[in-house]
């Protein structure tokens, strides 16, 4: 069974304190490691995908790597419209079905 | 971008009563949709997988009869939830696949049942 655990469960930064979340993961046969943002009461939003160790991906202030256990979601001089909730999925096998963190919530002061 | 739009985003009802939710993928044909539901503080957790034309697929725990899933168009996929009683009050969370990218999620229906 596909398992998720991200951590820390929160994480309270001061603007441009930068910082990073964890996703650790077991699953059979990695077919994509996901990262969202979930604002209260949205839905996710789409941030990045990565498929390999190694990999490396960047958006603006995030920049999300891999390796065979873990991904982290590093965030570089936060600014307080970053605050959300940030969730790491996993997809294994041939289907489509996403298996969750329970999420980071992240909140940066002005 | 793809967008999935899902509607209501908000719905109170009594318990007894059914209530449906919308979830229409609005720039792109979606094959297969999928149903979440989200509790305060907790991951997502997928009900069930929805595929254009054929029975939905339900994960372990979920009661097909009471959760009824319906995906008549290669746009639209609608979850009924019956007999909605209090413990159904929740966050529930459509997403749709567009080929072979990212899922793609609505805004979620925050459903009461008082």
């Amino acid at each position: 069974e596909d398992q998720v655990t991200q951590s820390p469960e929160a994480l309270r930064l001061q603007e441009g304190e930068s910082s990073s979340l964890n996703c650790s993961y077991t699953v059979s046969g990695l077919r994509g490691l996901f990262w969202y943002r979930q604002d209260p009461g949205k839905g996710p939003e789409f941030l990045f995908t990565l498929y390999s160790a190694g990999e490396e991906k960047e958006k603006e202030r995030l920049k999300a790597t891999l390796t065979k256990k873990e991904s982290f979601l590093h965030i570089t001089a936060p600014k307080p419209e970053d605050s959300a909730t940030y969730l790491c999925a996993v997809r294994g096998g041939s289907n489509y079905k996403l298996t969750f963190g329970k999420g980071t919530l992240l909140t940066v002061n002005p | 971008g793809a967008v999935v739009s899902q509607h209501p985003s908000r719905v109170i009802c009594k318990s007894g009563t059914s209530v449906k939710i919308e979830c229409r993928s609005l720039d792109f044909q979606a094959t297969t949709m999928f149903w979440y539901r989200q509790f305060p503080k907790q991951s997502l957790m997928l009900m069930a997988t929805s595929n254009e034309g054929s029975k939905a697929t339900y994960e372990q725990g979920v009661e097909k009869d009471k959760f009824l899933i319906n995906h008549a168009s290669l746009t639209l996929s609608t979850l009924t939830v019956t007999s909605a009683h209090p413990e159904d009050s929740s966050f529930y969370i459509c997403s749709a696949r567009d080929g072979d990218s990212p899922l793609h999620f609505g805004n979620g229906t925050r459903l009461t049942v008082t």
